[in-house]
Order: structure tokens, then sequence, then C-alpha cells
């Protein structure tokens, strides 16, 4: 159990377009979802989290208006980078925690490696 | 500011003897640890964990020590097998309730059969 799903597993899109990665949990109902960014050789980093039905909270330095997150329903969060630039280009991966799950765990997507051109 | 960090890119480690990885701290508050396990192109998977009023969990060839003193946490891996290679990320969080994950840079263990 508690599989989280990502899709595109990576994506290519010229600069100035915009992209949007989706999470899905698929056999849980999760409460908080996370975005993170890796860049190579370096840790992941926290980019936000969203509670379903509500605004996504964003950590100091990351643009809201340019990583916009969605978490409309309990199994769907989307990330949606508009105007992308190839600084932008790294793995993106999100997590959920399940409702009523430990507050620590986060069960992790396999990732998003996002190209831009 | 790196505020959880493994000193430690990478360690090999022949196969049936014991890994150890280590990972340092800076932060007071963190109360809760970590440690994921991450393969190439895949998510990070939830290994074992420990809280700061424990100095020791285990969980079958898997052993976790805190030392909250000296800020420093450690991951047994004992016997190590083949399949054990992979990047490992410790993580922390602060106070209960803070869902937030701190992770450090991560260290590739290498199992040499």
């Amino acid at each position: 159990g508690a599989v989280v799903s990502q899709h595109p597993s990576w994506v290519i899109c010229k600069s100035g377009t915009s992209v949007k990665i989706e999470c899905r949990s698929l056999d849980f109902q999760a409460t908080t979802m996370f975005w993170y960014r890796q860049f190579p050789k370096q840790s992941l980093m926290l980019m936000a989290t969203s509670n379903e039905g509500s605004k996504a909270t964003y950590e100091q330095g990351v643009e809201k208006d340019k990583f916009l997150i969605n978490h409309a329903s309990l199994t769907l969060s989307t990330l949606t980078v508009t105007s992308a630039h190839p600084e932008d280009s790294s793995f993106y991966i999100c997590s959920a925690r399940e409702r009523g799950g430990h507050t620590y765990e986060q069960y992790f997507g396999p990732g998003t490696r996002l190209t831009v051109t | 500011d790196q505020q959880v960090k493994q000193n430690s890119p990478s360690l090999s480690v022949q196969e049936g003897r014991i890994s150890i990885l280590n990972c340092d701290y800076t932060n007071s508050m963190f109360d809760y640890f970590l440690w994921y396990k991450k393969y190439p192109a895949e998510g990070p998977t939830f290994l074992i964990s420990i809280s700061s009023i424990k100095d020791k969990n285990e969980d079958g060839r898997f052993t976790v020590f805190l030392n909250k003193s000296a800020k420093h946490l450690s991951l047994h891996i004992v016997p190590s097998q083949p399949g054990d290679s992979a990047v490992y990320f410790c993580a922390a969080s602060a106070q209960v309730g803070n869902e937030k994950l701190t992770f450090g840079t991560g260290t590739r263990l290498t199992i040499i059969p």
C-alpha cells in the first residue's frame, strides 16, 4: 500500500512555456502533499506544502506565482511551472501524508525530471 | 545553511560486512529523525526513524543510533547485501505537528559482492 505516482516521469519543454506535473496517491487519501526539488548531487529541498482544499504554503525563496500548486482532491495535487526557464530544470518529487497517518510519515512519488531548453 | 549534513558522499562496503552511514545536524529543535533509501529515478522510500527521546532503534538489519549531545546520528546495516546499494538520505523534523522534513545531501552506498 501507500503508493504515490507522478506524471509525467520526464518532460522536456521550451523556455517560456508552462508545464504541469501531477502527483496522485493511489491507494490512500492524502490530506497533505509536499513538493520537493532536487538538483544533481544535492539534497531534496522542500518547495511547498499543500493541504486539500486550501492554499499551498511556500517555503522562503520559492516564487508562488511561478510554481502554482493545486490540491483539489484527497488524491491529487498538481505543480505547474509557469514560464519555465533553463534554471528551472530539475528533478521534482512529491510526497503525500496519509489521512490519520503518523505526522512524519511521507510516501514519495518516483519524481519528474524537467528539462527546459 | 545546510542544517542536516551527510559528509560522506559515497561509501563502499563488502557484502556481508557492516555499513555505517553518518549524519550530523545543527538545529537543536529537531526531535525526530528518519532515514530514506533512494534508487535512481525513483522517490525515496522510508527505512527507519528515531525519536529524540531514544538513542537507538532497531528494525531487522537496520539500526539507527542518535547522539543528541553530539547532534549526530548513524545508520548501521548489517549484514550488508547487494540490494542495499542506493543513495541514503537522513532527514529531520522539528516539533510535533510540524510536517516539514529537512534532508541531508545523501550518501551513495555501494555494496561490493
